[in-house]
């Protein structure tokens, strides 16, 4: 059974705050991801890292920023939040070397973040 | 680039029929292929993968085969039940990055 944590589950928040989303896993996976999910469905990779001082940007910008100073610890911060980041964020995280062979990924359960 | 689609949802079935979520990819080199499965409220779940051509993955009595040929991984089950409802995602695994991409997923609704 996987274990990656979100936390929180849900936040509803002003514009104008900032906030930090928190994902932790207990794996020792060295990959970790942060995906945003429209109210269609459709899943978007933000940002990613493949260690402890490696972050890079996903294929969808984004107004976020993350930092990996741990490996179990993956952070995404909004320094202002608007209401056009109301979504879904789904963290993941996948193995490297032999067990990384097959990239599959992990996810957590989600932070639904509403912005008013 | 590499790419995942799905067909368009939302699929509604009764209980105990069969069910076909189709699923086509364009890839290079020799992905791994897998279909995830979202729960209301939840995050993504793994259902199944295969690794290689030929390959069947299976769980839960859910299978789908990775056909090189048709560039193709179309999820089935023979019988569906009303907790099988969910949105299920195709994906593949970029081989130099190790990244996921997902297509659009389909959801379904089973009805009793």
């Amino acid at each position: 059974e996987a274990d990656i944590y979100q936390t929180p589950r849900y936040l509803v928040i002003g514009t104008g705050k900032k906030i930090t989303l928190e994902c932790s896993q207990t794996m020792g996976h060295d990959k970790m991801y942060w995906y945003q999910q429209d109210p269609g469905m459709e899943l978007h990779l933000i940002h990613y890292s493949y260690g402890v001082n490696s972050t890079e940007k996903g294929d969808l910008s984004s107004e976020s920023t993350v930092s990996r100073i741990r490996t179990e610890h993956f952070p995404l911060t909004l320094e202002s939040a608007r209401p056009s980041h109301t979504s879904q964020y789904l963290c993941a995280s996948s193995p490297s070397g032999l067990a990384g062979a097959i990239n599959e990924q992990f996810f957590g359960p989600g932070t639904r973040l509403t912005v008013l | 680039g590499n790419s995942v689609t799905q067909m368009e949802g939302p699929v509604t079935l009764s209980e105990e029929a069969f069910l076909t979520i189709n699923c086509t990819y364009t890839a290079t080199g020799y992905p791994s292929l897998f279909w995830y499965v979202q729960y209301p409220g939840e995050g993504l779940q793994l259902l199944l993968k295969a690794t290689k051509a030929d390959d069947k993955g299976s769980n839960k009595g859910f299978e789908a085969t990775y056909r090189k040929e048709t560039t193709s991984f179309h999820l089935e089950k023979g019988s569906v039940q009303v907790s099988d409802s969910a949105v299920y995602f195709c994906a593949l695994s970029e081989s130099n990055t190790g990244k996921l991409i997902f297509g659009q997923g389909t959801t379904l609704q089973v009805k009793p």
